[in-house]
């Protein structure tokens, strides 16, 4: 079975802190997404990363950063957390490579609910 | 602009009877769809998905229809069941895009016994 991982499943930060949400998937996947999950709006993508040291923006990157030292590993940065960051954060992964070949699911973590005070 | 489109916020169905979601698509280009189901407090799981080249696929009390002249897929759960309360996504990708899903906003579902 496919195991993604997120560091956290709660966490309260005060407005202006530096966040960093882990994510850890142990399948050997090649893309891996990060996105937040409000009511009403579904799942809007900020960051995915198809490779090592490959990032591309999604629908919503503004506020946030990604890093991908590792292949298995994919952590999202808020640079300086602010109340409207406050969401359920989600990360997935997906078998499929750059070149657009291979399955299209996507395998989820159990999301982060970060509240920002 | 909303590519993909789930116009039912939520819905009500009593057990045993049929729950049918809906789901519309703009994007013609888009070739594979997929459903996904989500609890509360958890992390989506992948429950069935459709190429663009069927119309109907099924998985156990899951089946999927999609009608790609109308640009509508629809997620039938015969009989439906208290534990299948949950909201439901609608996802949709091409060839090409890297695996980028792009989801609906959900239809949150209610089964009552």
């Amino acid at each position: 079975d496919v195991k993604v991982t997120q560091s956290s499943r709660y966490l309260v930060k005060r407005t202006g802190e530096k966040v960093f949400l882990e994510c850890v998937q142990d399948m050997d996947h090649e893309n891996m997404f990060w996105y937040r999950q409000d009511p009403g709006l579904g799942l809007r993508l900020i960051y995915f990363s198809y490779d090592v040291k490959m990032k591309e923006k999604g629908d919503i990157p503004e506020g946030y950063s990604v890093s991908r030292e590792k292949k298995e590993r994919f952590s999202l940065i808020l640079e300086s957390a602010s109340t409207n960051q406050t969401s359920m954060y989600l990360c997935a992964s997906s078998l499929m490579g750059w070149r657009g070949t291979g399955p299209h699911e996507q395998f989820f973590g159990p999301g982060t609910r970060l509240t920002v005070l | 602009d909303q590519q993909v489109k789930q116009n039912s916020p939520s819905l009500s169905v009593q057990e045993g009877r049929i729950s049918i979601l809906n789901c519309d698509y703009t994007n013609s280009m888009f070739d594979y769809f997929l459903w996904y189901k989500k609890y509360p407090a958890e992390g989506p799981t992948f429950l069935i998905s459709i190429s663009s080249i069927k119309d109907k696929n099924e998985d156990g009390r899951f089946t999927v229809f999609l009608n790609k002249s109308a640009k509508h897929l629809s997620l039938h759960i015969v009989p439906s069941q208290p534990g299948d309360s949950a909201v439901y996504f609608c996802a949709a990708t091409r060839g090409g895009s890297q695996g980028n899903l792009i989801f609906g906003k959900g239809t949150k579902l209610s089964v009552k016994p």
